[in-house]
């Protein structure tokens, strides 16, 4: 049981806009940025959003991220075939005195 | 170009120890904390343990603390994981990670290292 909360999976059929979900608590979210990565498959994450709405260099637009008290979410609009991936939010805990991350979101582009 | 290689990983029993390494290049290894994050087959990320620059801070997640021990080499920009009284549940792709300036996120990470662990 992750600390975080994601839904298993979500879906979109190419050009719509999806939004995935994390539920924290105070200790976590509610005090804290959020951080997103993405995770192809059989690679490594990568960064997507830091800071709970900041994008890293490369990261396109289409991508965006928004907190708001002990919940955050990703947006990813203009949804393409190469976003089909597990998604993943994160957050230090100052309860745990470490950082937790979701159980993840499997995004699959219909 | 930031490279982070991963080495040590393997089959041990349950019990048994073993050292993780991660060998950074590209960027100023003093200048950044890190971090090892794991992935049981099929399963999400979890946080393991961080450090800080000058490795006198370290972080662990409750599930590795007491066994697991992370530690640095500066001088040979390399991180470590010091694994011991393994058991099957820490079977996982054990992945280090840059921490991005003062966050804790993670902006590069390894390809990974696999630890099994059974009998």
């Amino acid at each position: 049981q992750s600390v975080l909360t994601q839904p298993p999976s979500a879906s979109g059929t190419p050009g719509q806009r999806v939004t995935i979900s994390c539920s924290g608590s105070n200790s976590n979210i509610g005090s804290y940025t959020v951080n997103w990565y993405q995770q192809l498959p059989r690679t490594a994450p990568k960064l997507l959003i830091y800071i709970s709405d900041q994008r890293p260099s490369g990261v396109p637009e289409r991508f965006s991220g928004s907190k708001s008290g002990t919940s955050a979410s990703l947006a990813i609009s203009g949804l393409q075939s190469e976003d089909e991936a597990d998604y993943y939010c994160a957050a230090w805990d100052d309860s745990l005195n470490a950082v937790v991350f979701g159980g993840g979101t499997k995004l699959t582009v219909l | 170009e930031v490279q982070l290689l991963e080495s040590g990983g393997g089959l041990v029993q349950p019990g048994g120890s073993l050292r993780l390494s991660c060998a950074a290049s590209g960027f100023t290894f003093s200048n950044n904390a890190m971090t090892w994050v794991r992935q049981a087959p099929g399963k999400g990320l979890e946080w393991v343990s961080g450090i800080s620059e000058s490795g006198r801070t370290t972080y662990y997640a409750d599930s590795v603390k007491g066994r697991f021990t992370i530690s640095r080499d500066n001088s040979k920009n390399t991180l470590f994981l010091q694994m011991n009284s393994l058991r099957a549940e820490d079977t996982a792709l054990y992945y280090c990670a840059k921490r991005y300036g003062s966050i804790w996120g993670f902006d590069y990470w390894g390809q990974g290292t696999l630890v099994t662990v059974s009998s």
